[in-house]
């Protein structure tokens, strides 16, 4: 069975940094390209950031460019999110969500989210 | 502020036919990249709907479908049933971002 556990996720003021975890089990990680996602309060999904299974690969979006690092670890199954410079409008449940092995863009498996809230 | 333009809201009996258009444009939907569906129920994870304009996953029941043309998506429920409540929100690749983006979401009401 596909899992992704999140962890990580709190409360950090403004300015700080953060690290959120993505751990996977049930498939070949190092063959999926995966993807962070995050859902601010009452809004809808917004996309944040891109993996290739190797790691070689990396795309973000232009509201988290040059603050957010994704990252992998295959040998741990691990998927990784490195928030900085935060904002309030950071604030948001962030989802690792899994790439469907043939058809791009397209997330088969999701997280159970973790809530990041920057505030003072 | 999302790309790909939905209705926010969208209600019928049960057992009535509902469908949700998303609206893109030539950087995106128009230029022939794929469109994926998906629910969220309350308080939890996105759930792949629809792949590919058209495909379900396994288990997905046959009262979902997706339709693509020109530079818009839909999506349509038919037989609709309580356990369908829940938002909707579609998705594409769009090129001049270079960026997955998703549209502004639909709540579906069962009435």
């Amino acid at each position: 069975e596909v899992q992704l556990v999140q962890s990580g996720g709190n409360l950090v003021q403004p300015g700080g940094s953060l690290r959120v975890s993505c751990a996977a089990s049930g498939f070949t990680f190092n063959t999926y390209n995966m993807n962070w996602v995050r859902q601010a309060p009452g809004k809808g999904l917004e996309w944040v950031s891109y993996i290739s299974g190797s790691g070689g690969t990396i795309f973000y979006a232009d509201s988290v460019k040059g603050r957010f690092t994704i990252s992998r670890d295959n040998a741990k199954n691990s998927l990784y999110l490195l928030m900085n410079s935060l904002r309030a409008e950071d604030t948001a449940v962030y989802y690792c969500a899994r790439e469907h092995p043939v058809v791009p863009a397209a997330l088969d498996y999701w997280g159970q989210g973790t809530l990041v809230t920057v505030s003072s | 502020q999302s790309v790909l333009t939905q209705p926010p809201s969208v209600s019928g009996a049960p057992g009535q036919r509902v469908t949700i258009s998303c609206t893109g444009s030539s950087s995106n939907i128009g230029a022939g990249y794929d469109v994926h569906w998906y629910q969220q129920l309350p308080g939890t994870a996105p759930k792949l709907l629809i792949f590919g304009n058209t495909n379900r996953p396994s288990g997905v029941p046959d009262r979902f479908s997706g339709s693509k043309s020109g530079t818009s998506a839909s999506l349509a429920i038919t037989g609709l049933q309580a356990e369908d409540e829940a938002d909707y929100s579609c998705q594409s690749y769009d090129s001049t971002l270079s960026a997955y983006v998703f549209g502004t979401g639909t709540k579906v009401t069962v009435l």
